[in-house]
């Protein structure tokens, strides 16, 4: 069974300063794994995707994710945060061998100070 | 591109009325999934579809709920008689063949009075 577990509802930093939101999965088979952001308002959109390959992931509005397999992680960072980046992010999960069910985790709200 | 349309974009409506939420997703795209997201459940898929066929509907809460998909270019998430419950933010999304992420629309803000 696949899962996804984001540490931390809320988060805030500061302008300028550097984003983690965590993301642990859960599979039972090797898993290809999403972030999606949501915007107020707005329906989820792709920030990037790992499916196979390099463990590095760089996706949209500069952010990028690294696949630890060894600590089941794919956390998300970008090094400096945008006030526009103040939205909602989710990590989710399916299986390689199915890839049609999106599990997602509960979502990290992203707060960015001035 | 267009993008998963979903309309209407808000429903207001009275407790035991029927309410049917509408979806047209990406040419060519040949999976649709229904979500719902609420602030205490997050988002639940609900049912999807291949190829205009339900595959997993195990998410549908009850009976009142049902989900049709008569073609490739259209599908409806229908629900009645509603209940106040029922108020959320259902999403529509499609994905291509293969392995690539969903594609969701702005979502219907449903409020059941």
């Amino acid at each position: 069974a696949q899962s996804v577990t984001q540490l931390g509802s809320h988060v805030s930093v500061s302008e300028g300063a550097l984003v983690l939101l965590r993301c642990n999965y859960s599979s039972s088979v090797p898993p290809y794994l999403f972030w999606y952001v949501q915007y107020p308002n707005q329906g989820l959109q792709l920030l990037l995707k790992y499916t196979t390959g390099a463990t590095l992931v760089k996706g949209i509005n500069g952010f990028e994710a690294e696949f630890k397999k060894s600590e089941t992680s794919v956390h998300l960072t970008k090094p400096s945060a945008h006030m526009s980046d103040a939205a909602e992010y989710f990590c989710a999960v399916s299986d390689m061998a199915g890839a049609n069910n999106l599990f997602f985790g509960t979502g990290t709200r992203l707060t960015v100070i001035p | 591109d267009a993008g998963v349309i979903q309309s209407p974009r808000h429903e207001v409506t009275e407790m035991g009325q029927e309410v049917t939420l509408r979806c047209k997703p990406i040419s060519g795209h040949n999976s649709l999934f229904w979500y719902r997201q609420t602030m205490m459940r997050g988002l639940e898929l609900l049912i999807y579809f291949n190829n205009n066929v339900p595959i997993d509907d195990s998410g549908m809460p009850e009976d009142r709920f049902s989900a049709k998909m008569p073609n490739a270019s259209f599908s409806t998430l229908k629900i009645q008689p509603s209940e106040p419950r029922d108020s959320a933010v259902y999403f529509c999304a499609s994905r291509p063949v293969g392995l690539d992420g969903y594609t969701f629309g702005s979502g219907t803000r449903l409020t059941v009075v």
